[in-house]
């Protein structure tokens, strides 16, 4: 079955580490995203990737890094400039506009 | 920027009432799309709305969209307490963008 794999779905960080969220899709979808969501917040947007080895800034991504070496996959790496990371982040992917998004089944990540 | 505003952010009701969730947005856009969110867990696509006038329906939800007036409505018909969750409608950027501007969601809870 086609679909997008988010690991760890739990995930702890000590004052500054870096950890790395990991986004795999099998979907042969060409844009990937990156989203945080705050307790009674909606989504807000990390990073996005429409095609391999280009990626974009979206509205909060001080703090976070990308990659995107290959097509199924687009990691994203929490690093410690990132003064309040917990939350809980949502990878999604699409194939163009008209689909709307498949999302991942997320990662929640505390600070400890 | 694209500014996506939904009414109410929390709503309350009783099995067997209707209701209806509001979704405004600053921008010319012809695709908006609904999620719901269960809690603790990821969106799950309810609804892709493509162009104005568009209105689709499963079971006790129809969403409709008016692009004229940037709005697109949720209505709900005979609430029953499984749809208790948390519903986004989310815009893209228009032609070229492949990014969704997120609600902050409306968080409903049907009581027996």
């Amino acid at each position: 079955d086609g679909g997008i794999t988010q690991s760890p779905k739990y995930l702890f960080r000590k004052e500054g580490q870096n950890v790395t969220l990991s986004c795999e899709q099998n979907l042969n979808h060409d844009a990937m995203y990156w989203y945080r969501q705050d307790p009674g917040q909606g989504l807000r947007l990390i990073y996005y990737s429409q095609i391999v080895n280009d990626f974009q800034k979206g509205d909060i991504a001080e703090g976070y890094s990308v990659s995107r070496e290959k097509k199924e996959s687009f990691p994203l790496t929490v690093t410690s400039a990132q003064k309040n990371p917990t939350a809980f982040y949502l990878c999604a992917s699409s194939i163009a506009r008209a689909s709307g998004y498949t999302f991942g089944s997320g990662t929640r990540l505390t600070v400890v | 920027e694209l500014k996506v505003e939904q009414n109410p952010l929390f709503l309350s009701m009783q099995e067997g009432k209707n209701y209806t969730i509001y979704c405004n947005y600053s921008t010319t856009s012809d695709r908006l799309y609904w999620y719901r969110q269960d809690p603790g867990k990821s969106l799950e696509s309810l609804f892709v709305l493509l162009s104005n006038g568009a209105v689709k329906q499963e079971g006790r939800l129809m969403a409709s969209l008016d692009t004229k007036a940037r709005l697109s409505t949720l209505h709900i018909t005979a609430a029953v307490h499984d749809l208790s969750a948390t519903y986004f409608c989310a815009v893209d950027g228009g032609a070229g963008s492949y990014q969704l501007t997120f609600g902050k969601g409306t968080k409903l809870s049907v009581i027996p």
